[in-house]
């Protein structure tokens, strides 16, 4: 069974880099969407973008500006980069996809990692 | 963006009650509807897609119905595990938009 689990740090300050990374463990990151998908405390989900292993990719316009997501096929890994963190920022960011075969759509998240709090503070 | 709105907010139930909670779409989705249970300090997981397709290992207990802007997740007889809060979520284009959440409680 495909596993996924988020890494990076749990704190950045106001202004810089938040740098997360999926690793995808017993099963191949080819030929599936890759997303990242986060809730802030308390809060709702809100969809951030997804990445195809051939690198291809979509990104919610809200937050486009300031995400880049990336793959690492030799590694079985996906990135997300979000420049000029805010506390707005602040919340659990998860790694998600749609890995079923009965899918309909590529949104249709089945497979999650556990999640990682990422804090905005100084 | 398409805006999800759910209804009620939160609920308190009870073991064995029926429960039915309400997501509605700002414009039509078609049957692009998805239904997340989510329990503290975990990840959401999927329990209905394309509005009433049970996800494998969901109970049948758990139901989903609608289409077009309405649809509906009902409970038929709450269960201890049961109590947590859903989500919906449409898929008909990007970037798919989540409902704020009710929270089921006892």
């Amino acid at each position: 069974q495909v596993q996924l689990q988020e890494s990076g740090p749990g704190l950045v300050k106001p202004s810089e880099t938040l740098s997360l990374t999926c690793t995808v463990s017993g099963g191949s990151i080819s030929n599936y969407y890759w997303s990242w998908i986060r809730q802030p405390p308390g809060k709702g989900l809100e969809w951030i973008g997804h990445i195809y292993d051939s690198g291809s990719t979509n990104y919610n316009a809200s937050l486009k500006s300031r995400v880049t997501i990336s793959v690492d096929t030799s590694k079985d890994q996906f990135s997300l980069t979000l420049r000029s963190v805010t506390a707005a920022d602040t919340a659990v960011y998860y790694c998600a996809s749609a890995l079923f075969p009965r899918r309909i759509t590529v949104f249709d998240f089945d497979s999650w990692g556990q999640g990682i709090l990422v804090t905005v503070s100084s | 963006d398409i805006q999800m709105t759910q209804s009620p907010s939160s609920l308190s139930a009870s073991v064995g009650d029926r429960v039915t909670i309400t997501c509605r779409a700002s414009q039509t989705i078609s049957t692009y509807l998805n239904w997340y249970q989510q329990k503290p300090g975990k990840a959401p997981k999927l329990l209905i897609y394309g509005v009433s397709d049970l996800q494998s290992g969901v109970p049948s207990r758990f139901s989903g119905g609608g289409s077009g802007t309405d649809f509906t997740l009902t409970i038929r007889s709450l269960q201890p595990e049961d109590f947590a809060t859903y989500f919906c979520q449409h898929t008909y284009n990007t970037p798919p938009t989540f409902g704020q959440g009710t929270r089921v409680e006892i």
